[in-house]
């Protein structure tokens, strides 16, 4: 049983420029949810997936994110034009549908905005 | 108000000592989850311990046990014998039943330093 993966671990990039990243969830998991850490603070949950479908989204911070999961499987979520406050910790987790299981999260996209 | 609240920002146990990390929470759902992560300065969040509110038995596994008080709205962690591999950031979490998705809403979390 290999965990959530996500890809890059760390992405650094200049103000205004748009950044993809990736998540690989436990294979047999149908839910997907992202969250943002910024440093000291608990996860905040963002937008999460049933199979391929966004179920929930109004949590994303802005227009400028946004998040696909087109076969169900892999996920991305995208920040256009970044801003210096979206230096934060992006975190993916997967979960199996029934109400008491866990999210297992991956190790995180920590994103730097020079 | 905050959904869940962690009070001790940090914590000091000595090695082999057992330690309590307090959690509150607020909701008027009357179903709902609760779970115990641990962030190493790693960065990644391992789960360590599940409570559903209508759970008769407080959970356990392994050296962590939950006090879990419902009246009180509390379900604190409690670590046994306490490691050096257990200095960490612990995050308490809830998952109400009528929020779409599960979402997990997080507290802001203990630092947890165990000394040897």
């Amino acid at each position: 049983d290999t965990g959530v993966s996500q890809d890059p671990r760390h992405k650094i990039t200049k103000r205004g420029q748009n950044v993809t990243f990736r998540c690989d969830p436990i294979s047999e998991h149908n839910r997907l949810y992202w969250y943002r850490q910024t440093l000291g603070q608990g996860p905040e949950f963002l937008t999460y997936f049933q199979n391929e479908a966004q179920l929930e989204k109004s949590r994303l911070l802005s227009d400028r994110f946004s998040a696909e999961r087109p076969k169900g499987s892999f996920s991305t979520l995208e920040i256009q034009r970044t801003e210096q406050g979206d230096s934060a910790m992006y975190l993916c987790a997967s979960s199996l549908g029934t109400v008491n299981q866990p999210q297992h999260f991956g190790d995180g996209t920590r994103l730097s905005i020079l | 108000a905050q959904k869940i609240t962690q009070t001790q920002p940090g914590m000091f146990v000595q090695e082999k000592e057992a330690v309590t990390l307090d959690c509150t929470y607020d909701t008027s759902d009357p179903s709902y989850g609760l779970f115990w992560y641990k962030q190493p300065s790693s960065g990644e969040m391992i789960f360590l311990i599940y409570q559903g509110s209508y759970d008769q038995q407080n959970a356990t596994e392994g050296r962590y046990s939950l006090n879990f008080q419902k009246a009180r709205k509390s379900a604190n962690l409690v670590i046994s014998a306490s490691q050096l591999g257990d200095s960490a950031m612990y995050f308490c979490a809830m998952r109400e039943n009528n929020n779409a998705g599960n979402m997990l809403t997080f507290g802001g979390g203990t630092r947890l330093m165990v000394k040897p």
